[in-house]
């Protein structure tokens, strides 16, 4: 496609509920990125993949965060037992290269209610 | 903490003015960038400018990056109703994690 595409738009989760976000990347990018957005407030780097090897997790809040790109392509971000604080806007973007030269582009995000 | 910071301030601007935002960093970067965000949606990139360059343009948007200040500005000339949006700025240290400021508001009133 022409932009990367997150879905759901939207998701409602009760609390201890798991959730599934997807993210398409940019057919032949290379870089995908996961963030997260409160309320407000800056986007917060989650996760980094290069192809499918994810090179940087370091930004997970925890163990019930979980992301994915099995084949290189699309990505999955999961949450495990959803708590009040997960919820946030959660943004994918994807890089045509990896290297620090490159800027992002970013998905529309998948905003997470956790009631 | 976070690297980028704007200044915390909500800019209102009459349509045809110019609109201004400061951007403050710690550490020593590669590149700092600007972002757009419009209400409930992604980020759009607007400008990379690259840690040995001290002026960039890109259309009306004009950055400025002073390294031995750590700081950045965003200029937009002759603004439009269209530029009302957040802005961020984001350093990249070389480790390809942007690490984004809180963001500056920006109305333009018509």
């Amino acid at each position: 496609g022409a932009g990367v595409s997150q879905s759901p738009r939207y998701k409602v989760a009760k609390r201890g509920q798991d959730v599934a976000l997807r993210c398409d990347p940019i057919s032949g990018h290379v870089s995908l990125f996961w963030y997260q957005q409160a309320l407000g407030q800056g986007p917060e780097f989650l996760t980094y993949f290069q192809n499918e090897a994810q090179l940087d997790k370091s930004g997970l809040p925890s163990d019930r965060f979980f992301a994915e790109r099995p084949e290189g392509s699309v990505s999955t971000l999961k949450i495990q037992r959803t708590q009040q604080e997960d919820s946030a806007v959660y943004l994918c973007a994807s890089s045509l290269a990896w290297g620090q030269d490159y800027g992002y582009t970013f998905g529309s995000g998948t905003r997470l209610t956790v009631v | 903490s976070q690297q980028g910071e704007e200044d915390p301030q909500a800019l209102s601007i009459q349509e045809g003015e110019n609109a201004t935002m400061n951007c403050s960093y710690k550490t020593s970067i590669n590149n700092l960038q600007w972002y757009r965000q419009n209400s409930g949606r992604g980020l759009v990139h607007l400008i990379l400018i690259r840690s040995n360059e001290r002026e960039k343009h890109s259309g009306r948007l004009r950055v400025t990056l002073d390294t031995s200040k750590k700081s950045s500005s965003l200029l937009i000339t002759a603004s439009r109703a269209a530029d009302t949006a957040s802005y961020f700025c984001a350093t990249n240290r070389g480790n390809n994690r942007l690490a984004f400021g809180k963001g500056n508001q920006v109305v333009v009133i018509p």
